[in-house]
């Protein structure tokens, strides 16, 4: 089977950064992904890593170790609008995600 | 160009009935994906159609859940005799790579 690990809750402030780390177990893996939820709204893509290494895309990157089935989030310059759960999501033997629960962020100002 | 479509955005079925949720996916895409989400939690995998292939059904969660997808484009999940428990948010996505889902709305069920 699949599971993830991840942190229920982050809270930070504006300008802050702030990383949000994901262990996985998995029989087969793909990439490990994040995304974005805003309360009431979709799921959104952030970024996808398949190979070890940091991908860096604007204010966020991603950090994948598939020796250490570990992975992370980085938020730089926190705004007030990055306040939403972010779900770390592994594919592995099948093409569909398996998410974990999810780690709220709260950005105080 | 459009995202991908639900529908109906909200339903209120009573328990027992059957009901049918919508999924328009974008254009081209060949993979197409549903999952429910209840509140506060993370997303949970039901189904995977890729192109022509037999869908992954290893994620619905009893036999009263089944799922179609009509010429490789809209999908229909229907959950027959409907119980509290199936009440949820369910996403349907799509996919061109599999590595970056698109999510709709979301239709969200509640069973009474």
């Amino acid at each position: 089977g699949q599971s993830l690990e991840q942190p229920s809750e982050v809270t930070a402030v504006e300008g802050a950064i702030v990383q949000i780390n994901c262990t996985y177990q998995t029989s087969g893996f793909y990439g490990l992904s994040w995304y974005q939820q805003h309360d009431g709204g979709a799921p959104t893509f952030l970024s996808y890593n398949a190979l070890d290494g940091l991908e860096e895309t604007g204010r966020f990157s991603s950090f994948l170790s598939r020796s250490d089935s570990y992975g992370y989030l980085l938020l730089q310059e926190l705004q007030m609008k990055d306040s939403a759960s972010y779900f770390c999501a592994v594919s592995g033997g099948r093409r569909a995600l398996t998410f974990g629960s999810g780690t709220r962020l709260q950005v105080q100002p | 160009g459009a995202g991908v479509s639900q529908s109906p955005s909200n339903k209120v079925t009573e328990k027992g009935k059957d009901v049918e949720l919508r999924c328009d996916p974008i254009s081209g895409h060949t993979a197409l994906y549903w999952y429910r989400q209840s509140l506060g939690q993370g997303l949970e995998f039901l189904i995977y159609f890729q192109g022509n292939s037999a869908p992954d059904k290893s994620g619905l969660p009893s036999d009263r859940f089944s799922a179609e997808r009509t010429g490789g484009s809209v999908s229909t999940l229907t959950i027959q005799r409907t119980q509290q428990e199936d009440s949820a948010v369910y996403l349907c996505a799509s996919s061109s790579t599999g590595e970056e889902q698109y999510f709709g709305p979301g239709t969200r069920l509640t069973v009474t």
